[in-house]
C-alpha cells in the first residue's frame, strides 16, 4: 500500500481564490512528521508547512493551513487567496519514527491559478 | 548568503561514465540527503547521511554511492551500474531532529547519452 497518497493530478483555481490539495496517509508508527513542499518550473522543492503527529493544533504559515485529521488520516493543504505564482507542483511527504530520518513522498499536484 | 548548492544544473554523461554530482551546504546541518525524481512522479530516497563519515542507504541505492568527509559537502556518484540514470537528482539537509525539516538544492538534472 502506497503510503502517501495524492488522488488530484492537477487542480484549476482562480486568483484570489481558496483551493485544498488532498493527501491521505498509512502508518502505523504513532510518531510522525507530514510535510508539504511546492516545486514551481525551475525544480528546487520549497518546503511550506510541517504537521506533527502530536500537534494538538492545525498548522498554519501565512497563506498555508494544514487540515490535520488524524482519525482520517489525512493532511489536506489549504491555500487561501491564491496568487498566480501559487502555480507550481505540490507533494505531500511524511516522516515516521523521530529524529533524522527519511521523507516518503506522494506523486504530487499539479495546481494551475488563472487570472 | 547561506544555503544548499549543487553543481552543476545540466549535466550530460556517455553511458558506462561514472559521473560525481556535488551538493554542499553552509547551513551548519548535521544530516544531508540525496533523492531522485522521475518525471511524473515524487521523490525517492538514494542515500542519507546523520553525521561526518556514516551513511546509510535508501530505498533505491544500487549503483550509487556517497561520501561524507566533511559536515559541509556529501556529494553523489551515480555509476555505470545504474541501469537507468536519467533523471533530477535533488540533495536536502536538516538540522531539526523533532522535525527533521528537510531544505533542499537547485537539483541537477543529469542526462545520460
Amino acid at each position: 500500500a502506497q503510503k502517501i497518497t495524492q488522488t488530484q493530478p492537477g487542480m484549476f483555481v482562480q486568483e484570489k481564490e481558496a483551493v485544498t490539495l488532498d493527501c491521505t496517509y498509512d502508518t502505523s508508527d504513532p510518531s510522525y512528521g507530514l510535510f508539504w513542499y511546492k516545486q514551481p518550473s525551475s525544480g528546487e522543492m520549497i518546503f511550506l508547512i510541517y504537521q506533527g503527529s502530536y500537534d494538538q493544533q492545525n498548522a498554519t504559515e501565512g497563506r498555508y493551513s494544514l487540515n490535520f485529521q488524524k482519525a482520517r488520516k489525512s493532511a489536506n493543504l489549504v491555500i487561501s487567496a491564491s496568487q498566480l505564482g501559487d502555480s507550481a507542483m505540490y507533494f505531500c511527504a511524511m516522516r515516521e519514527g523521530q529524529g533524522y530520518s527519511t521523507l516518503t513522498f506522494g506523486k504530487g499536484t499539479m495546481l494551475l491559478v488563472s487570472p | 548568503d547561506g544555503g544548499i548548492t549543487q553543481s552543476p544544473k545540466y549535466l550530460f554523461r556517455k553511458e558506462g561514465q561514472n559521473v560525481t554530482l556535488s551538493c554542499e551546504q553552509n547551513l551548519n546541518h548535521d544530516a544531508m540527503y540525496w533523492y531522485r525524481q522521475d518525471p511524473g512522479q515524487g521523490l525517492r530516497l538514494i542515500y542519507y547521511s546523520q553525521i561526518v563519515n556514516d551513511f546509510q542507504k535508501g530505498d533505491i541505492a544500487e549503483g550509487y554511492s556517497v561520501s561524507r568527509e566533511k559536515k559541509e559537502s556529501f556529494p553523489l556518484t551515480v555509476t555505470s551500474a545504474q541501469k537507468n540514470p536519467t533523471a533530477f537528482y535533488l540533495c536536502a539537509s536538516s538540522m531539526d531532529r523533532s522535525t527533521d525539516t528537510q531544505y533542499f538544492g537547485p537539483g541537477t538534472r543529469l542526462t545520460v547519452l
